[in-house]
């Protein structure tokens, strides 16, 4: 167990529909990560929030953004959801505020599916 | 454009063998590694790093080789167990200004056989 939660842990919806995806860090992590895997491909880096503040954009589309809350939790909208959107989100805590040699710590996943 | 390259999709061994997973990056500007482990159903977890200032490193069963100049680095797990079947990812990273982004690779799915 990580110490990071994701829920829901999977989530079906419709083309065109607007989902909200959440994740709590570990305890005294600062920095969050949201990461896309689609099927045969890698992690996609989507983005990053430390202590509140977007740090680091990624491969993040238009339709999608995100937020970290005072608590630490944060949140990955999705919207107007796309069949190509049908992939594994996974969200990262960090301690620190994005140096690579900090170990970023994965919660489970959520598997949206979009039909 | 894939800048962190796993060529092998799958590999499989025999338990209480060596397991090779390698990893290949273009960008010479990457100076910090790092392999994670995925089992189903769950997150990846962090494994193993190396800093390019090193050519190897080594944690317990778990060894990490980096060539440089072939922009190349290899994952060693000796002797191979069953708990050791999973997909491995290997991420790169390089100071991009202020912040660094961790960029992956496709994975290897490793199946060690009793």
């Amino acid at each position: 167990d990580s110490g990071v939660t994701q829920t829901p842990k999977h989530l079906i919806t419709a083309t065109g529909q607007r989902v909200t995806l959440r994740c709590s860090p570990r305890s005294g992590d600062l920095s969050v990560y949201w990461y896309q895997q689609s099927l045969d491909q890698g992690l996609q880096f989507l983005i990053q929030y430390y202590n509140g503040e977007e740090r680091a954009k990624g491969n993040i589309l238009e339709r999608f953004s995100a937020q970290q809350f005072p608590d630490l939790h944060s949140e990955l909208n999705l919207s107007s959801l796309e069949l190509g959107d049908s992939a594994l989100y996974f969200c990262a805590s960090s301690w620190d505020r994005g140096r690579s040699t900090d170990t970023q710590y994965f919660g489970p996943g959520t598997r949206l599916t979009v039909l | 454009d894939q800048q962190v390259k796993q060529n092998s999709p799958s590999l499989s061994v025999q338990e209480g063998r060596i397991s090779i997973l390698n990893c290949d990056y273009t960008n010479s500007m990457f100076d910090y590694f790092l392999w994670y482990k995925k089992y189903p159903a769950e997150g990846p977890t962090f494994l193993i790093s190396i800093s390019s200032i090193k050519d190897k490193n080594e944690d317990g069963r778990f060894t990490v080789f980096l060539n440089k100049s072939a922009k190349h680095l290899s994952l060693h797990i000796v002797p191979s167990q069953p708990g050791d079947s999973a997909v491995y990812f290997c991420a790169a990273s390089g100071d991009a200004g202020n912040n660094r982004k961790l960029i992956w690779g496709l994975g290897t799915s490793l199946a060690v056989n009793p």
